[in-house]
């Protein structure tokens, strides 16, 4: 069965550092790309951008290159989304999902608030 | 990049009716769309992929059609469960880009 378990929610300062992660089990991590997605309070879908776990290839969504660093480990089937410093404009749940051309499984996502 | 207009971004039907989305692309996506159903405080579900491919486990009511840059999701026979909101999600190149939302409520 494919699941993706993400990490729990964070609550964070502005200006400070965080990464969540995404955990994939039930089928072969490398060969699958894994996006991320976001959705701020009462707001709709915004496509993050996606990373192939077998060679790290990254494809951001311009809205967020720079802002936010995605990565993978192969070695423990986990995908990464990482800031180096949070604004509360971050505050959203955030959401990993594979993609086979469409995402068909999703985590369950993550609520990062920001807030001083 | 390539955006996506969702229409409506709201709308209400009974029970039984046949309900129809539309989304549309800025350039031709060559069916790389699909279609996602969220209910509040879960993950987007999976409904249809390859503009016109019915997911896994997914009732055979929704149903999708479209190409090039117009595409269409409709629920035939609209059931208490299928309240929800809808988002339409372009995978032709990157970025992808998901359509604004329709919020579909029950009368």
């Amino acid at each position: 069965e494919v699941q993706l378990v993400q990490s729990g929610a964070e609550v964070k300062k502005p200006g400070e550092s965080l990464k969540i992660s995404c955990k994939a089990s039930g089928y072969t991590f490398t060969t699958y790309w894994i996006g991320w997605v976001r959705q701020m309070p009462g707001k709709g879908l915004e496509w993050m951008g996606i990373i192939y776990p077998a060679d790290s290839d990254t494809k951001y969504s311009p809205s967020f290159q720079g802002q936010v660093t995605i990565s993978a480990d192969k070695s423990i089937n986990t995908a990464y989304l990482h800031w180096s410093g949070l604004k509360a404009s971050d505050t959203a749940i955030y959401y990993c999902a594979r993609q086979d051309g469409s995402f068909d499984y999703w985590g369950q996502g993550t609520l990062v608030t920001v807030s001083s | 990049d390539i955006q996506m207009t969702q229409s409506p971004s709201s709308l209400s039907a009974s029970v039984g009716d046949r309900v129809t989305i539309t989304c549309r692309a800025s350039h031709d996506i060559s069916n790389s769309l699909a279609w996602y159903q969220q209910k509040p405080g879960k993950p987007p579900k999976l409904l249809l992929y390859a503009a016109s491919r019915l997911a896994s486990g997914v009732p055979s009511r929704f149903s999708a059609s479209g190409s090039e840059t117009d595409y269409t999701l409709t629920i035939s026979s609209l059931q208490p469960e299928d309240c929800a909101t809808y988002y339409c999600h372009h995978y032709y190149g990157t970025p992808h880009t998901f359509g604004q939302g329709t919020k579909l409520e029950i009368k």
